[in-house]
């Protein structure tokens, strides 16, 4: 069954520092996305980063960096030099790629992260 | 400037009673995404649909109904059927259903509690 893991439900990190939030995921489809989304407190979802399975490199987006291990079945996201507007939750989805799939995104249950001044 | 926008923000049901969420999008995307979100968790789909007049059940479609007259527009229902529906619900679209790397957006979100 197709699904993601988010393990840390909540992170702290001091401002400036970098921060690793980890996800796994498991599926037996060789075509998918991880897609990485930041909820403020107000609850809107933000895209951050996309990874597709058939990427060769890590793909980056300013601050962000996914950290892909497809053996590992990880896709961490790194995000460096933190900011107190950083605080947030971050959520890790996967949609599969197979045609009758419609896109649909699986998502973690969620980490917290909370930036100290 | 394009987005998706869902209303109301806050909505109150009673009993035995049908409420209908509204979102509406200007990006010209074909797919459209219901998604519930409990307190502390992730978010489940509810339904969605690839193009005009279809739409497909999600993992949670239980006591929901949509649908899709036009591309721009995809409310959804929540009815007497759905017994605990106090959650916070998230519209999205997206530019290629049938893809895997079209990211999502997403709308603001409706809170509904139950009276």
């Amino acid at each position: 069954a197709q699904k993601i893991t988010q393990t840390q439900p909540g992170m702290f990190v001091q401002e400036k520092e970098a921060v690793t939030l980890d996800c796994t995921y498991d599926t037996s489809d060789p075509s998918y996305g991880l897609f990485w989304y930041k909820q403020p407190s107000s609850g809107e979802m933000i895209f951050l980063i996309y990874q597709g399975s058939y990427d060769q490199q890590n793909a980056t987006e300013g601050r962000y960096s996914l950290n892909f291990q497809k053996a590992r079945k990880s896709a961490n996201l790194v995000i460096s030099a933190s900011q107190l507007g950083d605080s947030a939750m971050y959520f890790c989805a996967m949609s599969l790629g197979v045609y009758n799939q419609g896109g649909k995104l699986i998502f973690g249950q969620g980490t917290e992260l909370s930036v100290k001044p | 400037d394009g987005g998706i926008t869902q209303s109301p923000k806050y909505l109150f049901r009673k009993e035995g009673q049908n409420v209908t969420l509204s979102c509406e999008q200007n990006l010209n995307h074909d797919a459209m995404y219901w998604y519930r979100q409990d307190p502390g968790q992730g978010l489940r789909l509810i339904y969605y649909s690839q193009i005009v007049n279809d739409f497909q059940k999600g993992d949670i479609a239980e006591g929901y109904s949509v649908s899709r007259e036009k591309k721009e527009s995809f409310p959804l229902t929540v009815t007497s059927a759905q017994k605990n529906p106090t959650a916070f619900y998230l519209c999205a679209s997206s530019n290629d259903g049938v893809g895997s790397n079209q990211p999502q957006h997403f709308g603001d979100g409706t809170r509904l509690s139950i009276l």
